[in-house]
Parts: C-alpha cells; structure tokens; sequence
C-alpha cells in the first residue's frame, strides 16, 4: 500500500539533544512539508521542499533543520536550538506543485523533552 | 498574506443534530479550500475540498460550498454520528504562495455524544 510512514510514533529526549524525525513516502510525490502541531492550535509549517536537494523555510523554521537526499525521503532534526520543542510533528507530500492538489499526511511523531 | 478564521470550538452535540463549523478566509488570489479531518492521535484526513467559487464538496455527508462573496466554506453535516467525533480543520492553498503550502485554522474540537 502507498502512503507516508513516519517513525517512531513517540519520542524523547533530554534536553540540549538533537533528534531525527523520520518521513518517508512511496507515493512518487514532488513535494514534502513538516508542520509542527501544539495543544489546541492549528498546524504551523516548518519546512517544505519541492524537489530533491533543495527546501525552503516555513515560517517557524528556526531550531530545526532538514535534508532531501531522495524523492521519497525528508527528515526533521529538531536542534538543541529550538526553544521549545515538545509538540505533535507532521509530516505531508503532494503528487506535484499544483495549488489545487490535496496533501497527504503521515500518523505523526510525538515529541517529547524531558 | 493568507489567513483561516474558524468558530471557536469545542462544540458539543447530541447524535443525529445538524452540524455547523464556520470557516472563513482571506486571501491574496484563488484559492484551493480544503476541510481536513483528524482523530485522536493520529494525522490529518482530508474530509473535502473546492477549487474555484460556487464548487461543493462532499463526503461522507459532510458538505462544504466555496462562497467567494463571503470568503466563507462553512462545514455542514446533517446529522452527526459518535464516530464524527475529532478535530476539524479548515485550509486553503493558493498559486501565488510559494510552494503551494496549506494555511490552517486553529482547528474546531467536534464532540458526539449518543
């Protein structure tokens, strides 16, 4: 079956670690975004890419980081940078760049700083 | 830039009443409207969407008409269900933001009760 995985399902870590977010996706899609979820909020974006080897900052890209080595692949570290990193993270893919198109999520990953 | 404005929630109903969750939005172009859907835990569903004015989606009973007279895509459904329960959320997307990233909504908690 075709869909986004991400792993794991919870995580967490000690404060002043870095961690990597999997997220990876067999559905041939262009592009890629994370968005962070907090408590009673809607979803904010952290970073997207449209092709591999390039990405763009969203608009809470600060403490984070991410790579897209292959098509189907694009990880979220969350640095020791970010202020307050304790959040719902998701990840989503688009077939191709067309505004009109729905986007795909993946079951999430819980973050949690101990 | 772009903006999604939803009636604050959480709403609470009885199964079988009728269903209202206003969205309304403000953007720069055309926009591409969307209604996600998200059960406890996990990612984001599409549940509808309409690409250009006076466009009605639907699914599973749930209905939204893209009103770009009144920059609204309010969500109905008829007669609720228990298993309607979640959080909803409204988006859009249009040609002139980069990426063709997805503006949320702060998300409207939906709870039925038998």
């Amino acid at each position: 079956d075709g869909g986004i995985t991400q792993s794991p399902k919870y995580l967490f870590r000690k404060e002043g670690q870095n961690v990597t977010l999997s997220c990876e996706q067999n559905l041939n899609h262009d592009a890629m975004y994370w968005y962070r979820q907090d408590p009673g909020q809607g979803l904010r974006l952290i970073y997207y890419s449209q092709i591999v080897n390039d990405f763009q900052k969203g608009d809470i890209a600060e403490g984070y980081s991410v790579s897209r080595e292959k098509k189907e692949s694009f990880p979220l570290t969350v640095t020791s940078a970010q202020k307050n990193p304790t959040a719902f993270y998701l990840c989503a893919s688009i077939p191709d760049r067309t505004y009109t198109d729905t986007q795909y999520f993946g079951p999430g990953t819980r973050l949690t700083v101990l | 830039g772009n903006s999604v404005t939803q009636m604050e929630g959480p709403v609470t109903l009885s199964e079988e009443a009728f269903l209202t969750i206003n969205c309304t939005y403000t953007a720069t172009g055309y926009p591409s409207l969307f209604w996600y859907v998200q059960y406890p835990g996990e990612g984001l569903q599409l549940l509808l969407k309409a690409t250009k004015a006076d466009d009605k989606g639907s699914n599973k009973g749930f209905e939204a008409t893209y009103r770009k007279e009144t920059t609204s895509f309010h969500l109905e459904k008829g007669s609720v269900q228990v298993s309607d329960s979640a959080v909803y959320f409204c988006a859009l997307s249009d040609r002139e933001t980069s990426g063709s990233r997805l503006t949320f909504g702060e998300g409207t908690q939906l709870t039925v009760n038998p």
